[in-house]
């Protein structure tokens, strides 16, 4: 079974702390993403990797960055954390080959910014 | 824009029941069709995907594809209390393209 995991389930911050959220894939996965999901707005892209070190900018990507230095993992950093960074954040990873692209989500991360 | 609609509901169906949810779609070159599963505070779950025109079973789902309406659907045969969930119907658009576009989901519940 796809495995994707993220490093912690609930995260509180302060405003203006920079904060990092990491994944990581275990089925060798070349593509990788991160999305925030918000009531009524659904599920949006912040930002995603096709291969190690490559990133494009998804819907939503201001105030996040990414990194992307081993094929397993994905990063996302928010510089300064804000209160309207508060949500739940997914990480996803999708094959390449086969033409199928399904997503395979990690438990997410409920940040709160207070 | 190119979209992916569903209807928020909720749609509420009595224990045994069969349950439909319906997903129509903008781009009539969208190649893949996903549905996913997700639990209140909990992160989506992939259980199907469908490429061609017709009906695809899995158990007590069947995904039905048609193309010609731009519109995937998923019926819930047996529907039970855990099945109550809200499902993301995902399309990947035409060019082959590996980013999905989401719907919002469609909320289910599932009474005894």
């Amino acid at each position: 079974d796809v495995k994707v995991t993220q490093s912690s389930r609930y995260l509180v911050k302060r405003t203006g702390e920079k904060v990092f959220l990491e994944c990581v894939q275990d089925m060798d996965h070349e593509n990788m993403f991160w999305y925030r999901q918000d009531p009524g707005l659904g599920l949006r892209l912040i930002y995603f990797s096709y291969d190690v070190k490559m990133k494009e900018k998804g819907d939503i990507p201001e105030g996040y960055s990414v990194s992307r230095e081993k094929k397993e993992r994905f990063s996302l950093i928010l510089e300064s954390a804000s209160t309207n960074q508060t949500s739940m954040y997914l990480c996803a990873s999708s094959p390449t080959g086969g033409g199928s692209y399904e997503q395979y989500f990690g438990p997410g991360t409920r940040l709160t910014v207070t | 824009q190119k979209e992916v609609e569903q209807n928020s509901g909720p749609l509420s169906v009595p224990e045994g029941a069969i349950a439909s949810l319906n997903c129509t779609y903008s781009d009539r070159g969208s190649q893949s069709f996903f549905w996913y599963r997700q639990y209140s505070g909990k992160s989506p779950e992939l259980i199907m995907f469908i490429y061609s025109n017709g009906d695809k079973e899995d158990g007590r789902f069947t995904a039905q594809l048609n193309k010609a309406s731009q519109y995937v659907s998923l019926l819930i045969r047996d529907s039970q209390p855990s099945d109550s969930a809200t499902y993301l119907c995902a399309v990947n658009l035409s060019g082959g393209s590996y980013i999905p576009t989401f719907g919002r989901g469609t909320s289910l519940i599932v009474h005894p």
